[in-house]
């Protein structure tokens, strides 16, 4: 069964727009880890967040924002006044604390920003 | 920074040949991951490695071989390469189970013909 789900493949906005990811995973474990990583045309994938989930604490890093919500199983990543830079794949990923070395990866939302 | 380097951006194979795609990471992690990416299916885990000489399955170990002689290098070898082996191969790092956030190198776009 897939553990992260991002319903989202492909979203197109305008520069300066903000564009919300959306990220569903499941889980029985308490302790379990969310992660967010960027891959962009380079083809590198980059790590941006990694939050726990003990903490459902909202963050703020620049112009970037995640909304963790235990209720719903979601963590959600919110790219404000988005910029040509921000076109990339987006992957979500959920780490279990029964097997904590792996990371599950959610199929990616393409994100394209036009000037 | 963490860097994870990858032996080869692009290589192209021909079938039944064996291949070996090397890692090598510069951080002293103790976890190296090997994935392969396509097209709507995500990453998906071939095998990874939490120690020397240690190694265990992913999701899809089938056509794939691993070995890790040394901490900081991690090969994935194909036995005899298919053409659905076609892929994206990402290879990762991470410093322990406490701190598990991954580290990618570029990849490597293996194409068998």
């Amino acid at each position: 069964a897939q553990k992260v789900t991002q319903a989202q493949t492909e979203i197109s906005v305008v520069e300066k727009e903000d564009v919300t990811l959306d990220c569903v995973y499941e889980t029985r474990d308490t302790t379990y880890y969310l992660f967010w990583y960027k891959q962009p045309p380079s083809g590198e994938l980059v790590f941006l967040i990694r939050r726990n989930s003990f903490d459902e604490q909202n963050e703020i890093s620049g112009r970037y924002s995640w909304n963790f919500q235990k209720s719903t199983s979601s963590f959600n990543f919110t790219i404000t006044a988005s910029q040509v830079v921000d076109s990339a794949v987006y992957f979500c990923a959920l780490s279990e604390a029964e097997d904590d070395y792996k990371l599950s990866f959610g199929a990616g939302t393409t994100v394209t920003v036009r000037a | 920074d963490v860097k994870v380097t990858q032996s080869s951006r692009y290589l192209v194979k021909r079938t039944g040949e064996k291949v070996f795609l090397e890692c090598v990471q510069d951080m002293d992690h103790e976890n190296m991951f090997w994935y392969r990416q396509d097209p709507g299916l995500g990453l998906r885990l071939i095998y990874f490695s939490y120690d020397v000489k240690m190694k265990e399955k992913g999701d899809i170990p089938e056509g794939y071989s691993v070995s890790r002689e040394k901490k900081e290098r991690f090969s994935l070898i194909l036995e005899s390469a298919s053409t659905n082996q076609t892929s994206m191969y990402l290879c990762a790092s991470s410093r322990d189970r406490e701190i598990n956030e991954q580290y990618f190198g570029p990849g490597t776009r293996l194409t068998v013909t």
